[in-house]
């Protein structure tokens, strides 16, 4: 069974088109994050959502914007897409009661953006 | 959270331990040490971590120095399958902080 799952795996699209990456985990747990990984390797936290609500946004354009509908689920929308947003996508999630050393990642979305 | 260092690369033989060491000297006292490993096109794997005693599980044992300011991932029997990013975290356990990731070592196990 897939702890972390994302969807799409994998997502090639036009610049100015919006895209979803959907993410949902089966382990529980209560708070849930996106990650952006470029062409250079460097992994960036871009949000953080505990229990539906959004604790961490880090500078990242308003066309992202995620959504949680429950504690399972943390979607990414992507509003006019831009030949930068090219990078692979990773969800991950971490346990409850604050204890968010333990990452768990699902298998990454990779975005093209052509 | 603590800032960490790490070489950008090593390499290794099969079968042989793989020490990958990791720089903290500025950890303060309530900072774990946390390990993960990314291995090509997947999404990074939490393998340990620990406060001020060495750990081990399955996967890997992890050796803090006595102050801290530095800790040494072993991969005791290292496989090509261990070939990989690894990344050295140093952070408070609990809380709202977000794990932020570094460059990592680069670990090549050769046959």
């Amino acid at each position: 069974d897939t702890a972390v799952s994302q969807t799409p795996k994998y997502l090639v699209t036009q610049m100015g088109n919006d895209k979803s990456i959907k993410c949902e985990q089966n382990l529980g747990h209560d708070t849930m994050y996106w990650y952006k990984q470029d062409s250079k390797k460097f992994l960036k936290i871009m949000f953080s959502y505990n229990n539906k609500e959004l604790i961490i946004n880090e500078t990242v354009p308003n066309r992202f914007s995620p959504k949680s509908p429950d504690k399972a689920h943390l979607n990414l929308h992507i509003n006019s897409l831009e030949l930068g947003d090219s990078a692979v996508y990773f969800c991950a999630s971490s346990p409850p009661g604050g204890n968010t050393g333990e990452l768990f990642f699902g298998e990454g979305s990779r975005l093209t953006v052509l | 959270d603590a800032k960490t260092t790490q070489p950008p690369s090593m390499d290794c033989a099969e079968g042989r331990a793989a020490n990958l060491p990791c720089n903290h000297s500025t950890i303060s006292g309530n900072e774990y040490v946390y390990w993960y490993r990314q291995i090509h096109s997947q999404g990074p794997q939490y393998i340990i971590h620990g406060l001020k005693n060495n750990e081990t599980n399955e996967m890997a044992s992890l050796i803090i120095t006595e102050d801290r300011k530095s800790s040494t991932l072993i991969l005791p029997h290292a496989t090509l399958r261990d070939t990989a990013v690894y990344y050295c975290i140093v952070r408070v356990r609990w809380g709202s902080y977000i794990p932020t990731f570094g460059r990592g070592t680069s670990l090549i196990v050769h046959p």
